[in-house]
């Protein structure tokens, strides 16, 4: 069983289309995150969500907007798609607590804006 | 999140030890190091942590010298599967995870 699952795996539209990404994690946990890899491979941090809740909101454009129907998925929509969304986009999870959380990453979504 | 500074890239011989280095020289006392890595075309995974003390899973070993200020990830016997891009970060409990640029380390046979 795959512990976070994203699709779709490849993505290709063109400029202005809106577009979305699912996510979903079976390991029980109640964070969940979006990363963005860009070109140069950099990964940061788009969102993060706690039960639900947005806890992580990297000054990403407004463009962008997550949804946590439930603990178990974590969606993004992408309206008005433009060139420079082009990348691989990371799902991750983790549990929230007291100690260090570890982690668990998706397989990416690679999103080709045309 | 206190900056972490990798070595680009780096070598190392299938079957021998890699030893990856890491500098984390203003780590605060609550920030654990953690190390991930990518495969290419995937997505990062988690390798080990530590906060004070030296660690070891089934993966890999992490030591942490005395004053936190770096630390040595170690991967005993590395195989061509080993090849990939990996991070050190050092973050607090609960707090985002910063990557930086990493160390690429390719394992040649």
């Amino acid at each position: 069983d795959t512990a976070v699952s994203q699709t779709p795996k490849y993505l290709v539209t063109q400029m202005g289309n809106d577009k979305s990404i699912k996510c979903e994690q079976n390991l029980g946990h109640d964070t969940m995150y979006w990363y963005k890899q860009d070109s140069k491979k950099f990964l940061k941090i788009m969102f993060s969500y706690n039960n639900k809740e947005l806890i992580i909101n990297e000054t990403v454009p407004n463009r962008f907007s997550p949804k946590s129907p439930d603990k178990a998925h974590l969606n993004l929509h992408i309206n008005s798609l433009e060139l420079g969304d082009s990348a691989v986009y990371f799902c991750a999870s983790s549990q929230a607590g007291q100690g260090p959380d570890t982690q668990y990453f998706g397989p990416g979504t690679r999103l080709t804006v045309l | 999140d206190a900056k972490t500074t990798q070595p680009p890239s780096m070598d190392c011989a299938e079957g021998r030890a890699a030893n990856l280095p890491c500098n984390h020289s203003t780590i605060s006392g609550n920030e654990y190091v953690y190390w991930y890595r990518q495969i290419h075309s995937q997505g990062p995974q988690y390798i080990i942590h530590g906060l004070k003390n030296n660690e070891t899973n089934e993966m890999a070993s992490l030591i942490i010298t005395e004053d936190r200020k770096s630390s040595t990830l170690i991967l005993p016997h590395a195989t061509l599967r080993d090849t990939a891009v990996y991070y050190c970060i050092a973050s607090a409990a609960g707090n985002k995870l910063t990557f930086g640029g990493g160390t690429r380390v390719l394992v040649k046979p």
